[in-house]
């Protein structure tokens, strides 16, 4: 299996704020990267899909980057309604599998 | 538009089998996507199970594939999970979602609210 290790696992930031999170794969994955977000008790929504496209209706402050191993995951400038846990997802082999999780909480 | 909606015990004892329902509106079925299984035990990640086309044509992840069986009812619009000899590791919420486009492998979009099963006698 591809293991996907997301840093940092915590973060805490301001509204306003640049915030990047970083998703590494255990071997290349191309561009076959998609990044969720999830709020308390709800469903995790699709953010961005192969690891660059951002998913109709998602706020133009996010966006995604990277190819191979390394990926990010930006939000530009920080709302109140983006603090909550992002996990990346690589979707090039079976199994699919998640990243740990990184908890963007308020400072 | 489409939605998803997870139904079964919430309760199961060890030893048992676990079954879930996903009643898809809004969409068919029979229309081109896989439709998959993805959990998450409580205050943890998410971890996939597993994916069905219409056809009946199955990828499990091999975690749970001896345990495990995903079918699909195109007559009711929805699809099922069965998991069997379960133990307390398997409680978890347990969502079901549509693959974004027509590949096994494309992201979950969108998804079901999902649903708790607790394994406990």
């Amino acid at each position: 299996d591809i293991q996907m290790t997301q840093s940092p696992s915590s973060l805490s930031a301001s509204v306003g704020d640049r915030v990047t999170i970083t998703c590494r794969a255990s071997q290349s994955i191309s561009g076959y990267l998609n990044w969720y977000q999830q709020k308390p008790g709800k469903a995790p929504k699709l953010l961005i899909y192969a690891a660059s496209s951002l998913q109709s209706g998602v706020p133009s402050r996010f966006s995604g980057s990277g190819s191979g191993t390394d990926f990010t995951l930006t939000i530009s400038s920080l709302q109140p309604e983006d603090f909550a846990t992002y996990y990346c997802q690589q979707s090039y082999s079976i199994p699919c599998t998640f990243g740990q999780g990184t908890k963007l909480e308020i400072k | 538009q489409v939605q998803l909606q997870e139904s079964g015990p919430g309760l199961v004892k060890p030893s048992e089998t676990l079954s879930l329902t996903c009643a898809v509106s809004g969409y068919s079925i029979t229309n081109s996507y896989y439709w998959g299984w993805i959990r998450q035990p409580p205050g943890k990640g998410l971890e996939w199970i597993g994916n069905i086309y219409h056809s009946g044509s199955t990828y499990y992840n091999p975690s749970f594939k001896s345990r495990l069986t995903i079918s699909v009812d195109t007559s009711k619009n929805q699809f099922s999970l069965k998991l069997s000899s379960v133990t307390a590791a398997d409680t978890a919420v347990y969502y079901c979602a549509r693959h974004r486009n027509g590949g096994s492998l494309s992201p979950f979009d969108p998804w079901g609210q999902g649903t708790l099963v607790t394994v406990s006698s």
